[in-house]
């Protein structure tokens, strides 16, 4: 049983342009979330998505941020006109279950985004 | 609402010593807390789970942590230190029902001196 995949791992954009990050969620699991990590600090949260349904978007940045979990493929976060404050590592983690505290939720292995 | 503070962004011990890592939380609600472990450029592991089954969680590579309610408290342990534990450590806990959604501290940064 494969774990979260995203890709790319590492992504390198210019200020001003589009990037999007991928997550396959393991196996069975209907429930993606996405975290952003700084340099230097923990993880940030960022959404909660289901399949076609964005759960819990407290934590996206208001404008230049979007997330989408279709029926077919992989979740998507996506990040228009990038900025360097932009850079950071972005982490999908999913799980299987929906409304309990202590499931565990599974880690990718991060996309590491460089905004030159 | 939740909160998580780790003490110590950054730990040295030697080899063969004892670990100690520090998490306090802050839940308005009964929690649930995790320690997870990054290596350098790659995701995060496991380590152990709190779920109120049992105060004292066991976890791999011969981690343990305690919960102790009276002092809101989730220390990391291990009593002998390799050097393969050199690692970033989060502590997290569960937000509210969503399961996967998680409030991590800042982490802290293990370093193991041969």
């Amino acid at each position: 049983n494969a774990g979260v995949m995203q890709n790319p791992r590492h992504l390198v954009r210019r200020r001003g342009q589009e990037a999007r990050l991928r997550c396959s969620p393991m196996k069975g699991h209907s429930h993606v979330y996405w975290y952003r990590q700084l340099p230097e600090e923990g993880l940030k949260f960022m959404v909660y998505l289901q399949k076609e349904n964005i759960i819990d978007e407290s934590g996206m940045p208001k404008e230049r941020f979007s997330a989408e979990f279709p029926k077919e493929g992989p979740s998507i976060l996506r990040i228009q006109q990038v900025v360097r404050g932009d850079s950071a590592a972005y982490f999908c983690a999913s799980s299987p279950l929906q409304g309990s505290m202590n499931t565990e939720a599974f880690f990718g292995q991060g996309t590491r985004l460089t905004v030159v | 609402a939740q909160s998580v503070t780790q003490l110590g962004s950054h730990v040295s011990v030697s080899e063969g010593a004892l670990v100690l890592l520090r998490c306090n939380y802050s839940s308005s609600v009964p929690p649930y807390l995790f320690w997870y472990v990054q290596y350098p450029n790659q995701g995060l592991q496991l380590l152990l789970k709190y779920t109120s089954a049992a105060t004292l969680v066991k976890g791999i590579n011969g981690f343990e942590a305690e919960f102790k309610k009276s002092e809101t408290s989730f220390h990391l342990t291990k009593p002998s230190a390799h050097m393969s534990d050199a690692a970033e450590y989060f502590c997290a806990v569960s937000d509210g029902n969503q399961g996967g959604k998680l409030i991590f501290g800042q982490g802290t940064e293990l370093s193991v001196k041969p």
